[in-house]
């Protein structure tokens, strides 16, 4: 297991396109977190999950986002009708239970024209 | 509420020179955990140190060390000798105690350049 890995890199798309991204954390880690990241500021928090269930969601996340983690394994997040303030890295954590160290990924960076 | 900040922006220095990153947290609850992060260009945030609320015991790691000060709710981070390598973001983060999902908070990052 080489890391948090995330899929794709990055992603272009024409606002109001829906783009769909993948994040597989390392194996034996249960907790998955999802940030996005704008130009200048640190990471925001997006949601979090602990196996399959999906616990926590931030006031950021509007309706037009959701993220699923359907055997507690990878994770997807999805983002319908794109806007140009969607433009962001969005970056993927994971950890495991107890432990307090946070592997990131290396994010998928959207941009929307 | 929770909240880091780090007033630095952009910091600039020459190869050599010693360079502190300063970090200022806010948080009631009593346990808490505090870390730095670095994102080279690439993007990834690379994991430098955690820090637990019951443990002020200041650390060194080669170069790098911190000063964590509960009295004055600062977490800073000082490059000793600094070399060009060190040229990143650094992010302060923060995160709560027991019942607290594990999210972390960050600060909105410093980017250091150091020059040769």
């Amino acid at each position: 297991d080489t890391g948090v890995s995330q899929d794709p890199r990055h992603k272009i798309t024409k606002r109001g396109q829906n783009v769909t991204f993948r994040c597989d954390p390392i194996s034996e880690h249960n907790r998955l977190y999802w940030y996005r990241q704008t130009l200048g500021q640190g990471p925001e928090f997006l949601t979090y999950f602990q196996n399959e269930a999906q616990l926590e969601k931030s006031r950021l996340l509007s309706d037009r986002f959701s993220a699923e983690r359907p055997k507690g394994s990878f994770s997807t997040l999805e983002i319908q009708r794109t806007e140009q303030g969607d433009s962001a890295m969005y970056l993927c954590a994971s950890r495991t239970a107890g432990e307090h160290g946070y592997t990131f990924g290396s994010g998928t960076r959207l941009t929307v024209v | 509420a929770q909240k880091v900040t780090q007033a630095q922006t952009e910091i600039s220095v020459v190869e050599k020179e010693d360079v502190t990153l300063d970090c200022v947290y806010e948080t009631r609850d009593t346990t808490y955990y505090l870390f730095w992060y670095k994102q080279p260009p690439s993007g990834e945030l690379v994991f430098l140190i955690r820090r637990n609320s019951f443990d002020e015991q200041n650390e060194i790691s080669g170069r790098y060390s911190w000063n964590f000060q509960k009295s004055t709710s600062s977490f800073n981070f000082t490059i000793t000798a600094s070399q060009v390598v060190d040229s990143a973001v650094y992010f302060c983060a923060l995160r709560g105690g027991s019942g607290n999902t594990g999210k972390l908070i960050f600060g909105q990052g410093t980017t250091l350049q150091v020059k040769p």
